[in-house]
């Protein structure tokens, strides 16, 4: 079985700070990781991925996120916080082993930028 | 706009009547996925389909649901009998899978909110 966990239910963080969102993961095989962003009232936007490759990958919006495979974990940061980035925030995990590429989220991290 | 949609945006039942959603995938996407996400918690997995195949059925899709993509297009998920544990977001999702073992996002649509009342 997969499994994603978002430690943190709430981010705070002042707007031109760097900011992290903590995911960590559990799956069978090698990992297929994402990073997903809701607003409210839509749909889940697709930021990033992790399929193979170089450790730090880049997404959308400004950013990036850091596969560790010996800690398990697939962490989102952005150097420079924005309002606009005050979202809720999910990492979901997919294995080929079985097939469907079927993702499992983390229950989510609201990020709250401020003035 | 060329995004997956999703029909109706809301809907409000009754236990024990029928619903129906109806999701429209990225045109040129093979796979389509239906998730459930109720307050507080992440999307979780019920099915998906490559195609007009329906591959997967989550443990969580009671004998109650019911999941089709009759001309691997369009799909439609139906709720009988609705209770009211089934009140949650209906999410689906669609991507492009060119080759086994390729991991391709998923696209998803607005959702619909579901109301058992």
């Amino acid at each position: 079985a997969q499994s994603v966990a978002q430690p943190e239910d709430q981010v705070n963080v002042a707007e031109g700070n760097p900011l992290t969102v903590k995911c960590t993961y559990s799956v069978s095989g090698n990992p297929y990781l994402f990073w997903y962003v809701q607003y409210p009232n839509r749909g889940l936007q697709f930021l990033l991925k992790y399929i193979t490759g170089d450790n730090l990958v880049k997404g959308s919006y400004g950013f990036e996120a850091e596969f560790n495979k010996s800690q398990t974990s697939f962490h989102l940061k952005k150097p420079s916080a924005l309002v606009s980035d005050s979202a809720l925030y999910f990492c979901a995990v997919s294995s080929f082993t079985g097939g469907g590429n079927k993702l499992t989220f983390g229950t989510g991290t609201q990020l709250k930028v401020e003035l | 706009d060329t995004g997956v949609s999703q029909n109706p945006r809301h809907k409000i039942t009754k236990r024990g009547q029928n619903v129906t959603f109806r999701c429209d995938p990225i045109s040129e996407h093979n796979r389509l996925y239906w998730y459930r996400q109720t307050l507080g918690q992440g999307p979780e997995f019920l099915t998906y389909f490559q195609n007009e195949a329906q591959l997967e059925k989550s443990r969580l899709l009671s004998d109650r649901f019911s999941a089709e993509r009759p001309k691997g297009s369009f799909s439609t998920l139906e709720i009988q009998r609705t209770e009211q544990g089934d009140s949650a977001m209906y999410l689906c999702a669609s991507s492009l899978v060119r080759s086994r073992g390729s991991a391709w996002e998923q696209y998803f649509g607005p959702g619909t909110r579901l109301t058992v009342t």
